[in-house]
């Protein structure tokens, strides 16, 4: 089993370039979230979904946007990038509380 | 929110020592997970708590369920210099939670002197 994966793992965009982040996971799991990481923020709730059809908003959704088409993807789209939106991604899966995370996209925003 | 405070917030230890980190909340939690994140990588689920009063091990990690459901303890023992990395401490809210989220602590950074 791969786990959780991530797609890309470094992108470098300019201010108002849009971009899709993706997420797969192998593992059947329901639960799916998009978090970000920041120096001292610690880590952060985008959007999350908890199941094939359905996202839902988290601590920090304001310009972003999610799918979950599949029950193993969920992707994660910026729809015109901003500098604040510099920071590492990730993305996790869940059957039940505990979560297991991809190893991360490290985005820049210029 | 509920919020989990961690501390310390980064110790700097000698290989072959041991350590010990918490995680406390105003706030009962029902659940505690611990989590480590190697530079450049993802968190990874070290141990999980279901139970208070619960004691688990993980090789050389043990982590503690507070009594009082407001806390939980990691101690790694004989820590050696691949133990770097930044601890985090998380649980699931107590409030409605449809979706299994969980809140994280700021972590603790934990550096080995070899």
């Amino acid at each position: 089993n791969a786990g959780v994966t991530q797609t890309p793992k470094f992108r470098v965009l300019k201010t108002g370039q849009s971009m899709t982040l993706l997420c797969a996971q192998d593992m059947n799991h329901e639960y799916m979230y998009w978090y970000r990481q920041d120096p001292g923020m610690g880590l952060r709730l985008i959007h999350y979904s908890v199941g094939e059809g359905t996202t839902a908003k988290g601590e920090v959704p304001d310009g972003y946007n999610v799918s979950r088409l599949k029950k193993q993807n969920f992707l994660l789209g910026l729809e015109s990038a901003a500098p604040s939106q510099t920071s590492v991604y990730f993305c996790a899966s869940s059957y039940n509380y505990e979560q297991y995370f991809g190893p991360g996209t490290r985005l820049t925003v210029t | 929110g509920q919020q989990l405070n961690q501390s310390p917030q980064s110790m700097f230890i000698q290989e072959g020592e041991d350590v010990s980190m918490n995680c406390t909340s105003s706030s009962i939690f029902n659940t505690w997970l611990w989590y480590k994140q190697d530079p450049g990588e993802g968190p990874v689920l070290l141990i999980a708590l279901y139970k208070a009063g619960e004691l688990t091990s993980n090789g050389r990690l043990t982590a503690q369920f507070g009594i009082t459901r407001k806390d939980s303890f990691l101690n790694i023992s004989a820590s050696i210099p691949s133990d770097v990395g930044i601890y985090f401490c998380a649980g699931p809210p107590t409030a409605k939670n449809a979706g299994n989220m969980l809140t994280f602590g700021g972590g603790t950074r934990l550096m080995v002197k070899p």
